[in-house]
């Protein structure tokens, strides 16, 4: 079974900010099946990106996608107030296995 | 578009089966390409993959739940269901039932990322 590690736990920045979280597989994975999902406070998680680069839709261009084999990286170039939130990866395909989440929060 | 509305008791005694229902709008469950699937998050923790259904019958669990899950589906009333027996402290959680496409490649059932998420239902387990 793959395991998905994230990281950092909590990354605190200010708004306009870069934000780079990672997300590292216990194995190579297919990055035709890495998802990232955004989660706020009292709401069900919202699909972001999928195949590890492509956006879902309705999903503002300051995020972005990137990595393969066992390094994944979500981006968002320049955080606005509501990009606040816990951030999750995901392996979906043949198996379904999610990261233990990202937080980012306001430095 | 197709919406999803979770419903259930919230608060289930130890040791009892938890039941929760999923109903779709805009879209049917028994449509082949769709995996209708339970995910749970326990109080300030992350995401767990639950189980899912396709084609009205075909079924998936996760491993660690197997033992104590369930997913069927009702076509007449377009909605899906959770059962999960036995249950424990351990799982008080929101409860989400989620869509996600899929079908097969290479002969293999692939299912895509969740793009359709009901709002939560907060299920507590305690006497």
């Amino acid at each position: 079974e793959v395991v998905l590690t994230q990281s950092p736990g909590t990354l605190s920045l200010s708004p306009g900010e870069r934000a780079t979280l990672s997300c590292r597989a216990s194995q190579s994975v297919s990055s035709s099946y890495l998802a990232w999902y955004q989660q706020k406070p009292g709401q069900a998680p919202r699909l972001l990106i999928y195949g590890a680069s492509s956006r879902a839709t309705g999903i503002p261009g300051r995020f972005s996608g990137s990595g393969s084999g066992t390094d994944f990286i979500l981006t968002i170039s320049r955080l606005e107030p509501e990009d606040f939130a816990v951030y999750y990866c995901q392996l979906y395909g043949r198996s379904l296995t999610f990261g233990g989440g990202t937080k980012v929060e306001i430095k | 578009q197709v919406q999803l509305r979770g419903s259930g008791p919230g608060l289930v005694k130890p040791s009892e089966t938890l039941s929760l229902t999923c109903t779709v709008s805009g879209g049917s469950v028994s449509s082949g390409s769709n995996f209708w699937s339970w995910i749970r998050q326990p109080p300030g923790k992350g995401l767990e993959w639950i189980g899912y259904i396709y084609n009205s019958g075909s079924t998936s669990y996760n491993p660690s739940l197997k033992s104590r899950v369930s997913i069927s589906a009702d076509t007449s009333k377009n909605e899906f269901s959770l059962s999960l027996s036995s249950v424990t402290a351990a799982d008080t959680a929101v409860y989400y039932c989620a869509r996600a496409s899929g079908g097969f490649l290479d002969f293999s059932l692939i299912i895509y990322a969740f793009e359709m998420w009901a709002q939560g239902t907060m299920v507590t387990v305690s006497s």
